[in-house]
């Protein structure tokens, strides 16, 4: 069994601060890691597909970083804002079957 | 473009009733496909993936099944419905190694 785990589980933060979020995966047989963020009545989006160990990816006030021999990835949000508020969730990919082994989540609230 | 489409949004079935959910894609051709199940609280369980037409993969022991009768045609069933079974179901198809793209989702209700 794959398991991937996401740390914290729920996180509160004020406008402005800054924050990161930790998923950790199996280091064995690693394909790629995704991130998405999903709102509440929504469906998930894709912020992140990372596959190379030291991949750093970013996009406005997120980025992502990926260390494929240790199996982790951590997510930093700079600088939250409200509209940020929402469950951040990583995926995790082995083999080349494409299969995607989600974690459990870290919901973010930020407070104006 | 691509577009994926699930239905029904919500459903309310009564216990040891079947289940037919029905999630479509547009706009690729062979992509994987993919049954999730958010339980109360928790993150995305995989239920069932497929590669192709026919081919299907159960992630867990459950009541429910899967079947992939065309390409872009994924199906969630049950024959009967237990109250375990409630929870929110997304379908999402992708191409090795690119992201996954998700329908709206379906609540069921068991009751």
């Amino acid at each position: 069994i794959l398991n991937v785990e996401q740390s914290p589980q729920s996180l509160h933060v004020q406008e402005g601060d800054s924050t990161n979020f930790t998923c950790s995966f199996p280091s064995s047989n690693f394909y790629a890691l995704h991130w998405y963020r999903w709102e509440t009545a929504k469906s998930p989006e894709a912020l992140f597909v990372m596959t190379l160990n030291g991949d750093e990816k970013k996009k406005g006030r997120i980025s992502a970083t990926l260390n494929t021999k240790e199996g982790y990835s951590y997510l930093y949000i700079k600088g939250s804002q409200p509209e940020d508020s929402a469950t951040y969730l990583c995926a995790f990919s082995s083999g080349n079957t494409g299969k995607l082994i989600f974690g459990q989540g870290t919901t973010l609230q930020v407070k104006p | 473009s691509q577009t994926i489409h699930q239905w029904p949004a919500t459903l309310v079935q009564p216990v040891g009733s079947p289940l037919s959910l029905e999630c479509t894609v547009e706009g690729t051709s062979n992509p994987n496909l993919y049954w999730y199940r958010q339980a109360a609280g928790r993150g995305l369980q995989l239920l069932f993936y497929s590669v192709g037409i026919g081919q299907i993969s159960s992630e867990v022991p459950q009541n429910l099944s899967a079947s992939r009768p065309q390409d872009r045609q994924f199906i969630l069933s049950s024959k009967k419905l237990l109250l375990s079974d409630s929870g929110f179901y997304l379908c999402a198809w992708s191409v090795i190694n690119t992201e996954a793209f998700f329908g709206q989702g379906t609540r069921l209700t068991v009751v």
